[in-house]
């Protein structure tokens, strides 16, 4: 099994600050993807496939990465990004998520 | 619309079995795989399983395998996840999710309540 490890755990952030998020896998993934969730709701999908933003996702957000390194970026923090951030990995037939990044706006 | 909506959750006392299900909407529910995933409260994400279009693929989170068996029924456009033998650390929401390419959890369901208690 891939286990994923998100850094930091949590995070606080003011308006306008860059944020980065990293995950890094225990071995190579096939595929890296990127789920927001706040409180009370479930999670949205963000970034698939390690950059690509899913639909109505602001483009101050961005992701990159590869084999087992990846991370989510945010430029420009805004209020609304406060929530916490998941990665998961898919890697045949097995499907792992981080532990999550709680993100907190200053 | 896509939609998804689990149901059959609850209080459940420890050792019991429990059928949670999730009807599909607004898609053509026989071209997906379908998984499940759980999220204890207060914390993460924790996958349960998968199943392709047809049912003759089954892939389960190995720490998990003995618990849970996923199944569908294309017909109702429902899928189902039968719990067994619960106790305390299986209570958690549970999601139904519409997967995409690359093991891309697409669409997810508003989730489903499991307490597991006497």
């Amino acid at each position: 099994e891939i286990v994923l490890t998100q850094s930091p755990t949590t995070m606080t952030a003011s308006p306008g600050e860059k944020v980065t998020i990293t995950c890094r896998a225990s071995s190579s993934v096939t595929y890296m993807h990127w789920y927001q969730q706040k409180p009370g709701a479930s999670p949205k999908p963000w970034i698939y496939e390690a950059s690509k933003l899913a639909s109505g996702v602001p483009d101050r957000f961005s992701g990159s990465g590869s084999g087992t390194s990846y991370s989510l970026t945010i430029n420009n923090m805004e209020a609304e990004d406060a929530a916490t951030y998941y990665c998961q990995q898919w890697n045949y037939p097995s499907i792992t998520f981080g532990s999550g990044t709680k993100l907190e706006i200053k | 619309e896509v939609k998804l909506v689990e149901s059959g959750g609850g209080l459940v006392q420890p050792g019991r079995s429990l059928k949670l299900s999730c009807a599909a909407s607004g898609f053509s529910f026989n071209d997906y795989w379908m998984d499940w995933v759980r999220q204890a409260p207060g914390k993460g994400l924790e996958w349960i399983g998968e199943i392709n279009q047809n049912s003759r693929t089954i892939n389960y989170n190995p720490s998990l395998k003995d618990k849970f068996s996923i199944s569908r029924d294309n017909a109702r456009n429902t899928l189902y996840l039968q719990m067994s033998k619960v106790g305390s650390e299986d209570t958690a929401i549970y999601y139904c999710v519409r997967m995409g390419y690359g093991g891309y959890s697409e669409y997810w369901g508003q989730g489903v309540m499991v307490t597991v208690s006497s």
